[in-house]
């Protein structure tokens, strides 16, 4: 069983949003940490944001704290992140990727569990 | 935080020693640095974590070392499957990528 599969690959107009899923299996789903990273064509890995659902908290660093959300839905063991206001510079492979450990403070740990990627193209 | 990953490129043969360095310009707090390789087209996998832990399957080969500032990420002997970017990660509230090291076949 992958342990996170996310949603497939996207193709949006300058000015809208995208929504990409990040479905993990297992019942300790709410007790870890969750992570957006992004990785932009040749270029290196970005951290967006997380998400620990069982603190409700997520954190979004700073470049996109005006565009992005990012929400666990614990009923379904889904994370999803939604960035707004796109434009050419958000074409890239967005990756899912869990924490090693679980969450016990309002901490993100290494990521040891990534989804495959999900390229979002704006054009 | 800033962090800083020198050489940009080294270009080894198999059978040599790769020594990556991670700098960040301020103190990553409790040792919470790990590296990453990333083959092309792939995800990235966890190496390292907490400075000098081996991820789950990843061969002693492979070593972490450093505090405060300065970090190294050691591969003692280079075989064909470790030629990759690598890249250092400081985590915890805010976490940060390095911009990479790509090992690559001299």
């Amino acid at each position: 069983q992958v342990p996170v599969v996310q949603s497939g690959g996207e193709v949006k107009k300058p000015g809208s949003s995208v929504k990409v899923s990040c479905k993990a299996s297992g019942a300790t789903f709410k007790r870890y940490s969750f992570n957006w990273v992004r990785q932009a064509p040749g270029q290196g890995l970005e951290w967006m944001g997380g998400v620990i659902p069982v603190f409700g908290t997520s954190n979004i660093a700073q470049k996109f704290q005006d565009r992005l959300t990012i929400i666990a839905d614990i009923s379904t063991a889904t994370v999803y992140m939604e960035l707004s206001g796109l434009r050419s510079e958000d074409t890239a492979v967005y990756y899912c990727a869990r924490g090693q450990d679980p969450a016990t403070q309002d901490y993100y740990y290494a990521m040891d569990v990534w989804g495959r990627g999900t390229t979002v193209i704006v054009s | 935080l800033v962090l800083t990953q020198s050489p940009v490129t080294l270009s080894l043969s198999p059978g040599e020693r790769a020594t990556l360095s991670c700098r960040a310009s301020q103190s990553v707090s409790s040792n919470y640095l790990a590296w990453y390789q990333q083959k092309p087209g792939q995800a990235p996998r966890l190496v390292i974590s907490a400075v000098s832990t081996r991820a789950t399957g990843i061969p002693d080969r492979f070593s972490g070392s450093g505090s405060g500032t300065d970090f190294t990420l050691t591969i003692s002997r280079l075989e064909p499957e470790d030629f990759a970017v690598y890249y250092c990660q400081q985590y915890g509230h805010s976490p940060l990528f390095g911009g990479g090291t790509k090992v690559e076949i001299k």
